[in-house]
This record gives C-alpha cells, structure tokens and sequence, in this order.
C-alpha cells in the first residue's frame, strides 16, 4: 500500500515563498502519478489548485505553481497572503484507480 | 456543484446510504469518488465509480462492507456503507474526476455529509 508523505507544517512570513513537497514510498513521483495539490480551510470542502503536475485551474491565484523536484511534487507559493494559511494535500492517481493523498501539511503564515 | 446528503448517527453494525446529487455537468461523462475525512485527520479514499458505472474500486479498509453505485438518469451518486465501525465515523465527500490533454484531476468536490457511529 502506498503511503504518501508530506511534511506535517510549515511557517511561512507573509510575502515569502515556501515550498511543500510530496513523496511516494513506491518510488519517485513522476508525471503518471498526475499529482494534484489541494487547499483546505477549516470546515470547508477541499479546492483543486493544481493538477497534472503543473496545470492551474482558471480559480488558481498565479501564486501557487506545482512542478516536480527531485522525485517529489512540489508545491511553491510565491508571494504568500495571510489567507493560504490553510491545510494542504498532495494528491496522486494510482494504476489502481484509486485516490492516494498525502497525509497533509498544515501551513501557517506568521 | 455537488451536494451530499444521508450522514447521520448510526450504532456499530449498522448501515446507511449516502447520496450525492450532482448539477451543473453532465453526469455520466465522469469517474466519481467518495473520499472521506476523520475529524481531525486528512482525506482518504474510499471509493470510486466510473461513468457508466460498471467498474468500481475501493479502498482496503472498506472493501465487502461498502457499495458504490450511480444513477446516470438522477444524477446521483450512492454509497451504501455497511458493517459501519468507530474509525468509519468521518465527513464523507464525494467529488468529480476529470480527464484532459493533460490527464487526469479531481475538481469539483462536495461539502460532505457526517456520518457517526457510536451507541
């Protein structure tokens, strides 16, 4: 079974960047995987931001860019607001066709 | 838009039915999942279903205890959990899977419904 990891939080100062990354314990994330990152506020559904690695939605602030780093997904926020403080989630396809999500990384902006 | 509904209190041993009802696409053109969320915990799988509804996939955890099944004429989307266990009691969502030229993205999601078990 895959268990995808993410760091648990993250501080970020406003007007910084921070990047949160996703990794696979199968191996590395590649574009197969057509990894997706997905903010969550608290008592609300999740919010697609990214997807197939580095798509944007037409909602996505420019801020947020997904890509791959080193065999992991990346997510970078560039330019960060108070309001993405929020719970983020990697999320990967697997040949099953099943969801696997990462564990979830906590962002806060201080 | 997606719209949950079925959650409630529910005794160990015991089953219920969520439902999802869906507007504003064209249903049966999508994959549709169940993902649920422990208070407090992340989101996890659950389930999936694609659009003509005959291939479906589940999570280890649920697998002979939960049924997913769609109604492409309603728009709606169903997940009958039964067996229902402590660690089952979660917010479940239902959401949309879409294809494109650059793959695959799950874009639209429901609110939830909560679904608790305990006696």
């Amino acid at each position: 079974q895959t268990v995808v990891t993410q760091e648990p939080s993250l501080t970020v100062s406003p007007g910084g960047t921070v990047t949160l990354t996703c990794a696979s314990s199968t191996g590395a994330v590649t574009s197969l995987h057509y990894p997706s990152w997905l903010q969550q506020k608290p008592g609300q559904a999740p919010r697609s931001l990214t997807y197939s690695t580095s798509n944007k939605h037409s909602w996505t602030p420019a801020r947020f860019s997904g890509s791959l780093l080193g065999g992991k997904a990346a997510l970078t926020l560039s330019g960060v607001q108070p309001e993405d403080e929020a719970d983020y989630y990697c999320l990967l396809f697997s040949s099953g066709g099943n969801l696997v999500f990462g564990g979830g990384t906590k962002l806060t902006v201080l | 838009q997606l719209v949950e509904s079925g959650g409630g209190l529910v005794q160990p041993g015991g089953s219920l039915r969520l439902s999802c009802t869906a507007s504003g696409f064209t249903f049966n053109n999508y994959a549709m999942h169940w993902v649920r969320q422990a208070p407090g915990r992340g989101l996890e799988f659950v389930s999936a279903i694609n659009g003509d509804g005959d291939s479906t996939y589940y999570a280890d955890s649920v697998k002979a205890r939960f049924t997913v099944s769609r109604d492409n004429a309603k728009s709606t989307l169903y997940l009958q959990m039964g067996s229902l266990r402590a660690e089952d009691m979660a917010v479940y969502h239902c959401a949309r899977e879409a294809y494109d030229s650059s793959g695959y993205y799950v874009d639209i999601w429901g609110r939830g419904t909560m679904v608790t078990v305990s006696s």
